[in-house]
């Protein structure tokens, strides 16, 4: 089945320096969404990407679907404390349902 | 306001018990979903519904099963429980022709 492989498990910065995380896929995705889960707490749905060099911008999360579909990336400009926790990417699975990648934990040195 | 819950929050169990952990929402979405959390593996999906007597295995299904006998719930049942099974456990649910899940607070499970 799809499996999403993502890029670093851990990254540890300094306040107000950038983040970016990576989301790689064997195969064709009809599109790709991203979620945060804050430590202790649940995920929760940022965003969903479906065209081709897609390119969507909420505040300083900045989010990318490769050209080829396999890809994605979340890049966070001048990180915060508030934007500590971990960030799932997800794809469709065989029926659908859609299927996590492992995670990149953040954590933001003030 | 709608929302998802699921109970109980935190259990232990002994090895070879039968448990059961709830989830319910009141969204109305005929799209249901559990999975679970393990360091290391993001979140693995166990078995999810589309519909009332609608179920299907996720990958990772082996020792658990769940019903729908209505729209708002979703039970999981781990038939015998193993300590392999100690996890946190995440419900979840999308409306249809949304795109996000929306999930439940999860419940942490501890097998001894």
């Amino acid at each position: 089945g799809q499996q999403v492989m993502q890029i670093p498990q851990y990254q540890h910065v300094q306040e107000g320096e950038d983040f970016t995380t990576y989301c790689n896929s064997s195969t064709t995705l009809s599109n790709i969404q991203w979620y945060k889960q804050r430590p202790g707490g649940h995920p929760v749905f940022l965003i969903q990407l479906v065209k081709s060099g897609e390119v969507k911008k909420q505040k300083r999360l900045t989010f990318q679907f490769g050209e080829a579909k396999k890809n994605s990336s979340l890049h966070i400009t001048a990180t915060q404390t508030t934007d500590v926790g971990t960030y799932f990417c997800a794809g469709p699975g065989d029926n659908n349902d859609m299927r996590f990648g492992a995670g990149t934990r953040l954590t933001v040195k003030p | 306001d709608a929302e998802i819950t699921q109970s109980p929050r935190h259990k232990i169990t002994e090895t070879g018990r039968q448990v059961t952990l709830a989830c319910h929402q009141t969204w109305n979405h005929n799209n249901m979903f559990w999975y679970r959390q393990d360091l290391g593996h993001g979140l693995r999906l166990i078995h999810y519904s589309y519909g009332v007597q609608d179920t299907n295995k996720g990958e990772v299904s082996d020792g658990y099963s769940v019903s729908r006998s209505n729209t708002e719930d979703l039970p999981l049942t781990l038939e015998s429980a193993a300590s392999s099974q100690t996890s946190v456990y995440f419900c979840a649910s999308r409306g249809q022709g949304a795109y996000g899940y929306t999930f439940g607070s999860g419940t942490r499970l501890t097998v001894v």
